[in-house]
């Protein structure tokens, strides 16, 4: 099983910025996969989850109203649309999932994709 | 949302040492508990999960114990690979949170 992000860079606060995750090993449509995020030397930050038939979703308060999590399983990739980011999102962002259960610890972590955040 | 607070934050240890960290949760969050390694310039990798189970492939020097809201993660006999920072996660309900992280360091 391997993630691996995508759509990382530089964009201006109040802009917009999709990453994604590609998933390979397995149908992604059997899984809930979630996003984390670490700021430059800082700590993990869980930021959101899709269940595995896109009807739940669920966000840390900081992103609400802001992002969205979706996923096009035709494709089995799952996205981050980034919107109004802040110079806060400045982070590595992390897709991840467990590979045997539908639980919400994580054995499966994507490599990251880097998103700056500055005017 | 739960808190979780680790600590130390910091710690030095020599090869073969028995060392202990600390999460304590905000909120009862039963043995919904995680710990992960993570080295520079990767992502992490998990340890223990349940509060006390072994992640596959995981040495058996890394121990797990706690329930409720007071957590320990103990390493007997450390190793120069295990020289990293440590993450606790509770996955009892969302939002799910994280420790603010351990870096142990020689």
């Amino acid at each position: 099983v391997q993630l691996v992000e995508s759509g990382g860079g530089a964009v201006q606060p109040g802009r917009s910025l999709r990453l994604s995750c590609r998933v390979s090993g397995l149908n992604s449509r059997d899984y809930s996969i979630h996003w984390v995020r670490q700021a430059p030397g800082k700590g993990l930050e869980w930021v959101a989850m899709i269940s595995p038939d896109g009807e739940n979703k669920f966000y840390e308060d900081s992103v609400k109203g802001r992002f969205i999590i979706s996923r096009d399983d035709s494709k089995n990739v799952i996205f981050l649309q980034m919107n109004s980011p802040r110079t806060e999102d400045t982070a590595r962002y992390y897709c991840a999932m467990h590979e045997y259960d539908d639980t919400d610890y994580f054995d499966v972590w994507g490599q990251g994709t880097l998103v700056a955040v500055s005017s | 949302a739960i808190r979780m607070t680790q600590s130390p934050s910091s710690l030095s240890a020599s090869t073969r040492d028995r060392l202990t960290i600390t999460c304590r949760a905000s909120q009862d969050v039963g043995t919904d508990l995680a710990w992960y390694q993570q080295k520079p310039g990767e992502a992490p990798n998990l340890l223990i999960y349940d509060a006390s189970t072994l992640h596959s492939g995981v040495p058996s020097r890394f121990i797990g114990s706690g329930s409720g809201t007071d957590f320990t993660l103990s390493i007997i006999g450390l190793q120069s690979e295990d020289f990293a920072t440590y993450f606790c996660q509770q996955y009892k309900t969302f939002p799910l949170t994280f420790g603010r992280g351990t870096k142990v360091d020689i």
